[in-house]
């Protein structure tokens, strides 16, 4: 069965640092690979996606992620945080299999201070 | 629409009723997806409508929980003899037919069973 972990609940850094949210997954297949933020009080929005290609996927944001086979996971990152990039962060997969909704992870809330 | 619309936004309910929760996806959009944000439990799959194939029901928890869409467009989840448990936010999603061309999100609909 396919599965996304966000091993970390919450992520704090000041704002100018890089920050990382981590995610990894686990499939049978070639996964496909999404990042969604939810800030507050709104709608999940897609920041990125990998499918195939390029390991590094840039995004909305300044947000980037890379994707990693040997290591099945897809962090999220940006080289310096903004107070604004404050909200949830959700790590999404999908199998290259037709017919298959996005299966997400639970979720990191991220804090950014000033 | 320009986004995907849900109705109500809040609803509050006795245990034991059954409530109906709308769903309007973006014109065209032939994919449309139910999914359950739980405090700590992220997002839960439900249910995933693909033109007019047989939709994908694996994620619904319980017979209590139905799903329809009629015509190709506007999804209706329905609960019956709604739970404390049932308390969440239930959030749709539509997409062009895949999900590799990403998710547009509602703003879902505030579930609280009492």
């Amino acid at each position: 069965a396919q599965s996304v972990a966000q091993p970390e609940d919450q992520v704090n850094v000041a704002e100018g640092n890089p920050l990382t949210v981590k995610c990894t997954y686990s499939v049978s297949g070639n996964p496909y690979l999404f990042w969604y933020v939810q800030y507050p009080n709104r709608g999940l929005q897609f920041l990125l996606k990998y499918i195939t290609g390029d390991n590094l996927v840039k995004g909305s944001y300044g947000f980037e992620a890379e994707f990693n086979k040997s290591q099945t996971s897809f962090h999220l990152k940006k080289p310096s945080a903004l107070v604004s990039d404050s909200a949830l962060y959700f790590c999404a997969v999908r199998v290259n299999q037709a017919g298959t909704a996005l299966i997400f992870g639970k979720g990191t809330t991220l804090s950014v201070s000033s | 629409g320009a986004g995907v619309s849900q109705s109500p936004s809040n609803k509050v309910t006795e245990k034991g009723k059954d409530v109906e929760l709308r769903c309007d996806p973006i014109s065209g959009h032939t994919a449309l997806y139910w999914y359950r944000q739980s405090l700590g439990q992220g997002l839960e799959f439900l249910i995933y409508f693909q033109g007019n194939s047989a939709p994908d029901k694996s994620g619904l928890p319980s017979d209590r929980f139905s799903a329809e869409r009629t015509g190709g467009s506007v999804s209706t989840l329905t609960i019956q003899r709604t739970q404390q448990e049932d308390s969440a936010v239930y959030l749709c999603a539509s997409s062009l037919g895949g999900t590799e061309r990403g998710y547009t999100f509602g703003s879902g609909t505030r579930l609280t069973v009492v």
